[in-house]
């Protein structure tokens, strides 16, 4: 059972507000990944990070910024939210890089009005 | 290029019905991983299988099975006997070495709907 959790899960929040998506895992995992998901749709990787002090920009461009100051915490921060970054944000990590499963969180729902 | 096709985009089927969801990829790599997640209405994702390109022999896990060729670059799952809780998005997805970017290519999605 993967320990990785997401808060907050439900999130409606104004344009031109800073909003921080919080991550947390308990399995000492390196490698975090945040994904952008419309529902039911295909994954796309906005940012990951192979441990303390890396971050990374996936495939998806992305108006988001990410950190990772503790192995265990993997926020994602929106200085400004728009409508079109309503969608579902899915947070993993994995022991690994590509030999790993990843293992999800709860994902947190954001609308954006 | 790195890609993953999971054409079957909606499938609905009367339980206890058998039901096999495609998977084909692409890749440049000689070794790469395969994995399936299931996605329920709740939202997470969950891990259900990953196999590695060097091990084509196929597996069972209670109703489960994955079928693996790299002949056709193809790694299906089925589902025998389904039930209702088995509705959900199954999502195949590819990750490999220096051509994928030490990342994760996931499929669109294949939704199935056990009817009861």
């Amino acid at each position: 059972e993967a320990d990785i959790y997401q808060t907050p899960r439900y999130l409606v929040i104004g344009t031109g507000k800073k909003i921080t998506l919080e991550c947390s895992q308990t399995m000492g995992h390196d490698k975090m990944y945040w994904y952008q998901q419309d529902p039911g749709m295909e994954l796309h990787l906005i940012h990951y990070s192979y441990g303390v002090n890396s971050t990374e920009k996936g495939d998806l461009s992305s108006e988001s910024t990410v950190s990772r100051i503790r192995t265990e915490h993997f926020p994602l921060t929106l200085e400004s939210a728009r409508p079109s970054h309503t969608s579902q944000y899915l947070c993993a990590s994995s022991e690994g890089t590509v030999d790993y499963e990843q293992y999800f969180g709860p994902g947190t729902r954001l609308t954006v009005t | 290029a790195q890609k993953v096709t999971q054409a079957q985009t909606e499938i609905s089927v009367v339980e206890k019905e058998d039901v096999t969801l495609d998977c084909v990829y692409e890749t440049r790599d000689t070794t790469y991983y395969l994995f399936w997640y299931k996605q329920p209405p709740s939202g997470e994702l969950v891990f259900l299988i990953r196999r590695n390109s060097f091990d084509e022999q196929n597996e069972i896990s209670g109703r489960y099975s994955w079928n693996f060729q790299k002949s056709t670059s193809s790694f299906n799952f089925t589902i025998t006997a389904s039930q209702v809780v088995d509705s959900a998005v199954y999502f195949c997805a590819l990750s490999g070495g220096a051509n994928t970017g030490n990342q994760f290519y996931f499929g669109t999605g294949t939704s199935l709907t056990v009817i009861p």
